[in-house]
């Protein structure tokens, strides 16, 4: 069983904050990093599948880097808005065909 | 394009009964999922598909199984169910293999056993 571990747990920020979290994972055998949005009610829609060690993806206000010597991944909000307020996971692929994920980062933007 | 769909949205089981939950997608995906996710965890693989008539276990198999007639449909199956499986089911499905493609996720399916 793989170690896919995301911090903080939960983070508070005020509309206008920039923000950001982590996903560590193991850096052996590594083949890709997905990051997925998750609202409340809702289905996790994906934001991101990295597979470059210092790959950088964005969209729109959001982006991710990748270090896959290290093990982690880091996700960006810039200029937090409520609509941001959702649970952010990622999930690393290394073998077989299946993704594990992280226990996920819980952003609540207040405005 | 509906995605992927999931039946039912909720469901109350007693300890010891069966159902099945549907899942169906319609873009021709090759790869299917199920996972659970329960409170303050991550999700759980519990069986994938690479293809209609292939199957196999994931992290979390025990108590279920699952058949895949079909490249649209990934049934998954509860046959006695206990108060453990509690918990919200996610079907998800991806055009490639998973380092490639991200997951499209159905709505979920709340199950409660009592």
């Amino acid at each position: 069983i793989l170690n896919v571990e995301q911090s903080p747990q939960s983070l508070h920020v005020q509309e206008g904050d920039s923000t950001n979290f982590t996903c560590s994972f193991p850096s052996s055998n590594f083949y890709a990093l997905h990051w997925y949005r998750w609202e409340t009610a809702k289905s996790p829609e994906a934001l991101f599948v990295m597979t470059l060690n210092g790959d950088e993806k964005k969209k729109g206000r959001i982006s991710a880097t990748l270090n896959t010597k290290e093990g982690y991944s880091y996700l960006y909000i810039k200029g937090s808005q409520p609509e941001d307020s959702a649970t952010y996971l990622c999930a690393f692929y290394n073998a077989g065909n299946m993704l594990t994920f992280g226990g996920g980062t819980r952003l609540m933007v207040k405005p | 394009n509906a995605g992927v769909t999931q039946t039912p949205k909720f469901r109350i089981l007693k300890i010891g009964q069966s159902m099945t939950l549907q899942c169906t997608q319609d873009m021709n995906h090759n790869y299917m999922y199920w996972y659970r996710q329960d409170p303050g965890m991550g999700l759980k693989l519990i069986y994938y598909s690479v293809g209609a008539g292939i199957t196999d276990k994931g992290e979390v198999p025990n108590g279920y199984n699952v058949s895949r007639s079909t490249t649209e449909d990934f049934p998954l199956r509860l046959e006695l169910a206990a108060p453990s499986q509690t918990s919200v089911y996610f079907c998800a499905s991806s055009p490639r293999q998973t380092q490639q493609g991200e997951q499209f996720f159905g709505p979920g399916t709340r199950l409660t056993v009592l």
